[in-house]
């Protein structure tokens, strides 16, 4: 089955770049998507990114993706305290509109 | 417009007792997914309707979780003979396109 996997903490100081990983396991993915959950409200959309793409950017935000090794990274690149939140990345199943979470990561941007 | 509402916000319950948890999806979105997001945990897919077609369950913990969606649109869970380990919270979500739009959220503690 689809399994997501992120690390559970990253803290960074602000103005610095950010970094935060993501593996996945289904091979058939067609989408990979990048959600903010900030404190006390809900999950937004941040971005997403198709399987045939290696690269994406959008203003401070870079999605990579390596599909041979099944791995998505998101780069925040000059952090604010603003960009304090939880990171889930998530995968879609070929086809099927099945969407599968990691456990997100909690970033901590230290003024 | 209005986004993804959910209904209570909160609920206690009782150990034992059932629970019916509700979902009011963007008009219009035919996708419509639960998760459950437990303290420091990602989010656990449960079950996805996808207009017509039969429900992807595969998510379900045990026989004690169903859902339903009437008419397309709103969307109840229910989870019978509640255990403590149910606590979590509830999260609805919507799709168009490629976004989920996820509602706010029922708490749940069973105590």
């Amino acid at each position: 089955g689809e399994d997501v996997e992120q690390s559970l903490f990253l803290s960074v100081r602000e103005g610095d770049s950010s970094v935060i990983n993501c593996t996945y396991t289904d091979s058939s993915s067609t989408y990979l998507y990048w959600y903010k959950q900030e404190p006390g409200a809900g999950l937004q959309l941040l971005t997403y990114i198709f399987s045939n793409m290696d690269m994406k950017q959008d203003q401070r935000l870079t999605v990579l993706l390596n599909k041979k090794d099944k791995h998505l990274s998101l780069r925040i690149a000059d952090t604010q305290t603003g960009d304090s939140a939880i990171y889930f990345c998530a995968e879609e199943s070929g086809g099927y509109q099945k969407v599968t979470f990691g456990t997100g990561t909690k970033l901590q941007v230290i003024p | 417009g209005a986004g993804v509402s959910q209904s209570p916000s909160n609920k206690v319950t009782e150990k034992g007792k059932d629970v019916e948890l509700r979902c009011d999806p963007i008009s219009g979105h035919t996708a419509l997914y639960w998760y459950r997001q437990s303290l420091g945990q990602g989010l656990e897919f449960l079950i996805y309707f996808q207009g017509n077609s039969a429900p992807d369950k595969s998510g379900l913990p045990s026989d004690r979780f169903s859902a339903e969606r009437t008419g397309g649109s709103v969307s109840t869970l229910t989870i019978q003979r509640t255990q403590q380990e149910d606590s979590a919270v509830y999260l609805c979500a919507s799709r168009s396109f490629n976004e989920q739009f996820f509602g706010p959220g029922t708490r749940l503690t069973v105590l």
